[in-house]
């Protein structure tokens, strides 16, 4: 099956600073790519959808400015949480769309604990 | 509106016990259906999936789902369930209307006692 894979899985950092998550599909190309927020004990909230080569769509709520979303390839898509504060601390995970149906295939997710 | 509707949030069962996790959905259009798994400290994983064809679908660890159009339904369902299904249970559905975003239902905790 198709194999997404985030960079890093954990993270830890201070208050203030950016913290770049990368996304990559790798064995498949994908042109769409969905990042997600995930509270403890919580379901999976959509964030953004990416589209490579264009700007992301972003869900009502979402700040994205503070939220930032580049999916510079067809293999890479990275959000960039920028002046982090601990009310950011999460699960992102993303996901790429993939094959005849649209099957979306998750990333392993990466912890963001800020400090 | 698109959305998805587990009907339990715990479930309890002892180990051996058969087990049933309801999913109905609201969705105009063509459906995929997806079952998701989440263990303890795990990512997601995918159970099973429907996309067309026979509405009953097999999938890993001994799970199936069955589709039901007129019931807009897609229940999980496992004959004999086992100490390490304790996990946390995802129905969700996708298709063209949505851009093929994922509609998530809340998730069913699913607790098997030894």
């Amino acid at each position: 099956g198709a194999v997404v894979s985030q960079h890093p899985s954990w993270v830890i950092c201070k208050s203030g600073t950016s913290v770049k998550i990368e996304c990559r599909s790798l064995d498949f190309q994908a042109t769409t790519m969905f990042w997600y927020r995930q509270f403890p004990k919580q379901s999976l909230m959509l964030m953004a959808t990416s589209n490579e080569g264009s700007k992301a769509t972003y869900e009502q709520g979402v700040e994205k400015d503070k939220f930032l979303i580049n999916h510079a390839s067809l293999t890479l898509s990275t959000l960039t949480v920028t002046s982090a504060h601990p009310e950011d601390s999460s699960f992102y995970i993303c996901s790429a769309l993939a094959g005849d149906y649209n099957e979306q295939f998750f990333g392993p997710g990466t912890r963001l604990t800020v400090l | 509106a698109q959305s998805v509707s587990q009907h339990n949030h715990h479930v309890i069962l002892s180990e051996a016990a058969s087990l049933e996790l309801g999913c109905n959905y609201s969705y105009g259009g063509t459906v995929n259906l997806f079952w998701y798994v989440q263990y303890p400290g795990q990512h997601l994983q995918l159970l099973l999936k429907y996309f067309s064809g026979d509405p009953l679908v097999k999938g890993i660890k001994g799970f199936e789902a069955e589709f039901i159009k007129s019931k807009f339904s897609f229940n999980l369902r496992k004959p004999s369930v086992q100490w390490s299904d304790t996990a946390e249970y995802f129905c969700a559905v996708n298709g063209m209307d949505s851009n093929y975003q994922l509609i998530w239902g809340a998730g069913t905790k699913l607790i098997i006692k030894p």
